[in-house]
């Protein structure tokens, strides 16, 4: 079974602080990692999709990297804000690069003003 | 320019109904997949449909549960003979093609989903 890991499940900052979290996945087989950004009661909102060892991608405060070698990928905010407060998911494809997306369960954080 | 759209957003359903949802995908999008997330887990894949074919039904259940994605109209996932446990929330995504190989840059893109809940 194809696991995918994110740590930590939740995280409270305060208004302004930097955050820092990890999604975990096999290196094998590795075809793309997906991050979301996910409001409650709304769609998960695609961030970022990766696919290059090394690769670096940004939206805003918003960055992510990629190691495909060892498995993981850390996503930042810098300056967190309110507004940032959501659920954030990463995704990878299935064994040998199937179409659908093994999510991991997200990590919930909350930006106290 | 609409995002996915799935409707109906909420779904009451009796034990034993039929559930029926749908899912419009982004224009343009011949790819759609259904995920499911039972309370207090994450999303799971259930079923991956391009038009009129079920590609990749690895995720659904093997009994109750059916998908279409028909030439015209919008996918419909069905759920027989509800029970209790089936109570979710389903989402939608769609793609314009598929997401490994040349389309591999490709997200999907999610619908605001629907919660189903059985009585």
């Amino acid at each position: 079974i194809l696991n995918v890991e994110q740590s930590p499940q939740s995280l409270h900052v305060q208004e302004g602080d930097s955050t820092n979290f990890t999604c975990s996945f096999p290196s094998s087989n590795f075809y793309a990692l997906h991050w979301y950004r996910w409001e409650t009661a709304k769609s998960p909102e695609a961030l970022f999709v990766m696919t290059l060892n090394g690769d670096e991608k940004k939206k805003g405060r918003i960055s992510a990297t990629l190691n495909t070698k060892e498995g993981y990928s850390y996503l930042y905010i810098k300056g967190s804000q309110p507004e940032d407060s959501a659920t954030y998911l990463c995704a990878t494809h299935g064994r040998g690069g199937s179409e659908k997306l093994v999510f991991g369960k997200g990590m919930k954080l909350t930006v106290n003003p | 320019n609409a995002g996915v759209m799935q409707n109906p957003r909420h779904l009451v359903r009796r034990r034993g109904q039929e559930a029926r949802l749908r899912c419009s995908p982004m224009k343009g999008h011949s790819h759609v997949y259904w995920y499911r997330q039972l309370p207090e887990e994450g999303l799971k894949f259930m079923v991956y449909l391009q038009k009129e074919n079920i590609i990749d039904e690895s995720g659904m259940p093997k009994e109750r549960f059916s998908a279409e994605f028909p030439k015209e109209g919008p996918s419909i996932l069905r759920i027989q003979q509800v029970v209790r446990g089936d109570s979710a929330a389903y989402f939608c995504a769609s793609s314009p093609r598929g997401g490994t190989g040349t389309g591999k840059n490709q997200p999907q893109h999610f619908g605001d989903g629907t919660r189903l809940s059985i009585l």
